[in-house]
């Protein structure tokens, strides 16, 4: 079974840009939850879809947005980026959205903004 | 709002020592979930263990065991026989309510041949 694989891996943009990362769940697997990991702020949670349907978001400004597609795959967008977006963007998927259930992670990309 | 707290932010040991991770968590939810995630040098996130709330019976899984204290608050993760490949960041993990995980700020442990 394929495990949670993202796109791109590595990604380098200027501030004021936009940036679209992809995250495509275990097959089978219905919900897909967005982190961002930084030296300084560790590993936050940034939002949660299911069945297509954000189920709950984070303490995020509204530059960061999600969605879901039909398939389950998701994508984040982060919009007028800002040189503190640099972070590891980890995408994790799971059965259902049950507290109890086990998340699977995705390598991550590598936002750089410059 | 939940919080953890990982208060060891680098552990060395030596191959073959056992090693214990604390981890203390903050609550009002009475049903939660504990969770130890790894992170290697690659960066992916590798679960490891799971406890709920309402069951506090410590376990031992092959070199992993884990001691679940709700009267503290504390969730501590033991490996035992420690080896190099052990290396790697190590996350405690909170899952409740919120359906939201909530990270400590992670535990680098670095074994040494």
């Amino acid at each position: 079974k394929a495990g949670v694989t993202q796109t791109p891996r590595y990604l380098i943009k200027t501030r004021g840009q936009q940036v679209t990362l992809s995250c495509s769940p275990i097959s089978g697997h219905r919900s897909v939850s967005w982190y961002q990991q930084t030296p300084g702020q560790g590993l936050q949670f940034l939002f949660e879809y299911f069945s297509e349907t954000q189920r709950n978001k984070g303490n995020f400004p509204g530059r960061f947005s999600g969605r879901q597609f039909s398939n389950s795959r998701s994508e984040m967008n982060v919009s007028t980026l800002e040189l503190g977006d640099s972070a590891l963007y980890l995408c994790a998927s799971s059965l259902e959205t049950d507290p109890s259930d086990e998340q699977f992670f995705g390598p991550g990309t590598r936002l750089t903004v410059l | 709002a939940q919080k953890v707290t990982q208060a060891q932010t680098e552990i060395s040991v030596v191959e073959k020592e056992d090693v214990t991770l604390d981890c203390v968590y903050e609550t009002r939810d009475t049903t939660y979930y504990l969770f130890w995630y790894k992170q290697p040098p690659s960066g992916e996130l590798v679960f490891l263990i799971r406890r709920n709330s309402f069951d506090e019976q410590n376990e031992i899984s092959g070199r992993y065991s884990w001691n679940f204290q709700k009267s503290t608050s504390s969730f501590n993760f033991t490996i035992t026989a420690s080896q190099v490949v052990d290396s790697a960041v190590y996350f405690c993990v909170f899952s409740g309510s919120a359906r939201q995980l909530t990270f400590g700020s992670g535990t680098q442990l670095t074994v040494l041949p």
